[in-house]
């Protein structure tokens, strides 16, 4: 089974400061790669996803994300971040020629101070 | 917006009560998930249909866990014999399937296990 790594569990940053959470995966074949997001108080929502082309994807609200197959990562960017960024990212996995299970990592608890 | 529901929000059941759970996707939706939970863990897949047909089950889910969709619409998850390990948040996706990935939650069922 697929298994998908965030080593970063809780990160705290200033309003304006540049963010890069982490996210592997142990699969060695097609994946779809997928940045999801919890807000406080709501439920799971899409901010990215990868499927294949361009291995820089853009989401919603300025995120992005990069696909680097040879590291088997797919970390997520924001140059600038704010307040309302605070939430939970989680990172999932598919690996679509094996089935359709989805995998997610522990999830990045992000605290933006204002 | 009819987004994807999740009835009831809370359940509160004594050990060895039964539950069931009930999931209505977004309507066109072919494709859904149900997902548990716990604190500080990613989304752990559980079961996956495929309009009325499941399609596939996590070999982690007990027997004292079964899931239908009836008619390819809502779905229920059913828990027997609950244990206090069976405390989480149940949660439920759906998507459109082969034309697209994303997968659309609904805010979780949290069963409690006293």
């Amino acid at each position: 089974a697929q298994s998908v790594s965030q080593h970063n569990h809780h990160v705290i940053l200033s309003e304006a400061a540049s963010l890069e959470l982490g996210c592997n995966y142990s699969y060695g074949g097609t994946v779809n790669l997928f940045w999801y997001v919890q807000y406080p108080g709501q439920h799971l929502q899409l901010l990215l996803k990868y499927f294949s082309g361009d291995p820089l994807v853009k989401g919603i609200k300025g995120f992005e994300a990069e696909f680097i197959k040879s590291k088997f990562s797919f970390n997520l960017r924001k140059p600038s971040v704010q307040w309302s960024d605070t939430a939970e990212y989680f990172c999932a996995v598919n690996a679509p020629n094996t089935g359709n299970q989805f995998y997610f990592g522990t999830g990045t608890s992000l605290t933006v101070i204002p | 917006d009819t987004g994807v529901s999740q009835d009831p929000r809370h359940k509160i059941t004594k050990r060895g009560q039964n539950v069931t759970f009930r999931c209505d996707p977004i309507s066109e939706h072919n494709r859904l998930y149900w997902y548990r939970q716990t604190l500080g863990q990613g989304p752990e897949f559980l079961t996956y249909f495929q309009n009325e047909a499941q399609l596939e089950k996590s070999r982690l889910l007990s027997d004292r866990f079964s899931a239908e969709r009836p008619k390819g619409s809502f779905s229920t998850l059913e828990i027997q014999r609950t244990e206090q390990g069976d405390s989480a948040m149940y949660l439920c996706a759906s998507s459109l399937g082969q034309i697209s990935y994303e997968q659309y939650f609904g805010p979780g069922t949290r069963l409690t296990v006293t």
